[in-house]
C-alpha cells in the first residue's frame, strides 16, 4: 500500500518568513495530493490540493509543487502569519482507491 | 459553506461496550469515509462507503467495526465491543461525485472516543 513520509516534524519560523514542508510517497499510482491544516482539537481542513497532471498550484500565499518522477510534493507558505500556526498534514491517494494516506504531520509555529 | 457534522463530540464508554458514532455528510455528496486519529499521531483511513456498500477498508477496520447509512442523511460507525486501543478521535468525511475519483474530502469536527 501507499506510504507517505513527511518532514520536518516541527518547524518554527518568524512572522513574514516562508515555510516549506516536504512529503514523499511510495505508490506511483497515486495521482491526488491534498494538504490539510489542523488546529488544536479541530477538524483537518483542506487548504490546497494538486493532481498529477500539473506540477504546481498556487492560492494566494500557499503553493504546492509536485515532482512525479521523484515522488515528492511540497507545501510552500509565504509571508507567514501567527494564524498559520497549526499542524499540517500531506496526503496521497491511490488511483482506484478512495482512501487518503496521510503523512505524520508538521507542527508549524510562526513567531510574532 | 456546507459542513460535515458529527455527534457526539465526546463519547466515554466502558471497555467491551458497543458504541455508535454518527455523521451527517454534506448533502449532495455521495462518498463517505471514516478516519481515526490516535492522540498526537497521523490520521488513518478506516473505510469508504458508496452506493450503500463499503468500497474500501483498511486492516484496522476488522470485524468489530461496521458502517451503515440508515436513512438519507446519516452515516454511522459502530464499534461492537470496544477495546482500550479504540480510544481516538474519529473523523467522518464526505466527497462529491466527479469525473475522477479524486474529489476533495471534507472532514467533520470529529468524535473523541474514550474507552475506560
Amino acid at each position: 500500500g501507499e506510504n507517505v513520509e513527511q518532514h520536518p516534524s516541527t518547524l518554527s519560523v518568524q512572522e513574514g518568513d516562508s515555510a516549506v514542508i516536504k512529503c514523499t510517497y511510495s505508490d506511483s499510482a497515486s495521482n491526488y495530493f491534498p494538504w490539510y491544516k489542523q488546529e488544536l482539537g479541530k477538524r483537518p481542513q483542506l487548504i490546497i490540493d494538486i493532481r498529477s497532471n500539473v506540477g504546481e498550484k498556487k492560492d494566494q500565499r500557499i503553493a504546492v509543487t509536485l515532482n512525479k518522477t521523484a515522488k515528492h510534493f511540497s507545501l510552500h507558505i509565504t509571508e507567514t502569519q501567527p494564524e498559520d500556526s497549526a499542524v499540517y498534514f500531506c496526503a496521497a491517494m491511490d488511483t482506484g482507491r478512495r482512501a487518503l494516506t496521510f503523512g505524520s504531520g508538521t507542527r508549524l509555529q510562526v513567531q510574532p | 459553506e456546507p459542513e460535515v457534522t458529527q455527534t457526539p463530540s465526546h463519547q466515554v464508554t466502558q471497555m467491551g461496550q458497543e458504541v455508535i458514532l454518527r455523521c451527517v455528510p454534506i448533502s449532495n455528496h455521495l462518498y463517505f469515509y471514516w478516519y481515526r486519529q490516535i492522540l498526537g499521531q497521523k490520521v488513518e483511513f478506516l473505510v469508504s462507503f458508496y452506493n450503500n456498500e463499503i468500497s474500501e477498508k483498511s486492516e484496522i477496520f476488522d470485524d468489530q467495526f461496521s458502517v451503515e447509512r440508515p436513512d438519507g442523511s446519516n452515516f454511522t460507525l459502530k464499534i461492537r465491543s470496544t477495546k482500550l486501543e479504540d480510544s481516538a478521535m474519529y473523523f467522518c468525511a464526505s466527497s462529491g461525485q466527479g469525473a475522477t475519483s479524486n474529489q476533495p474530502q471534507h472532514f467533520g469536527d470529529g468524535t473523541r472516543l474514550s474507552i475506560l
